[in-house]
């Protein structure tokens, strides 16, 4: 089982649609959770942290379930600018602090 | 402030060949991170730096791969005798490191990359 599993997508939606990845993450033990944007060609930036009591920046929310090893990001009223790969992010202590990336999920918005 | 900057941004090179890739941190980072991506695939851990020592290394796929990191700063990775699957992005992030309050800063910035293609 790989250690953060994603669905790829690609999801393609209409501008202001409401969309949500959702990631699940195999290690018990991680302690720390982002998500992470990447442009095509362009190198990974992050987007926000992801905390238990749930986070929201904006029109993105980040909501994180312990338990169910599952973590997830709603766009709300998306934007042609919010097309791009987004990346679930663990860091699992015991490992080191290198970050765990998923293989992101693509999304496509369109007018 | 400048962000974290590699050379060279694309390098074309023949199967067999030895090449050096270069990454400047961010100032006052202590941290710093080597990646891969493969077309089409997830970000690769490859080795981790605190300070000029790598306490992870567990991410390098052979022993033709190489880093190094001299006064804390500037790191080189190294992959010698060059394979076509070593085709890839390769991107290195730095992040400030270990809080004096006994935390660790996580946020890790990555540089714009480096593509290499191995004929």
């Amino acid at each position: 089982r790989k250690e953060v599993e994603q669905d790829p997508g690609p999801f393609n939606v209409p501008e202001g649609a409401t969309v949500a990845f959702n990631c699940t993450y195999s290690n018990s033990a991680s302690q720390s959770f982002f998500w992470y944007r990447q442009d095509c060609r362009k190198e990974p930036k992050l987007l926000m942290s992801v905390y238990s009591s749930g986070n929201e920046d904006g029109r993105f929310t980040a909501q994180l379930n312990r338990a169910s090893q599952y973590i997830s990001l709603l766009i709300r009223d998306s934007k042609l600018s919010d097309s791009a790969t987004y990346l679930c992010v663990v860091v699992v202590r015991e490992a080191g602090t290198a970050l765990i990336f998923g293989k992101g999920t693509t999304l496509s918005v369109s007018s | 402030g400048a962000g974290v900057s590699q050379s060279p941004s694309n390098k074309v090179t023949e199967k067999g060949k030895d090449v050096e890739l270069r990454c400047d941190p961010i100032s006052g980072h202590t941290a710093l991170y080597w990646y891969r991506q493969s077309l089409g695939q997830g970000l690769e851990f490859l080795i981790y730096f605190q300070g000029n020592s790598a306490p992870d290394k567990s991410g390098l796929p052979s022993d033709r791969f190489s880093a190094e990191r001299t006064g804390g700063s500037v790191s080189t990775l190294t992959i010698q005798r060059t394979q076509q699957e070593d085709s890839a992005v390769y991107l290195c992030a730095s992040s400030l490191g270990p809080s004096g309050g006994g935390g660790y800063q996580e946020t890790q910035y990555f540089g714009p990359g480096t593509r290499l293609l191995v004929l």
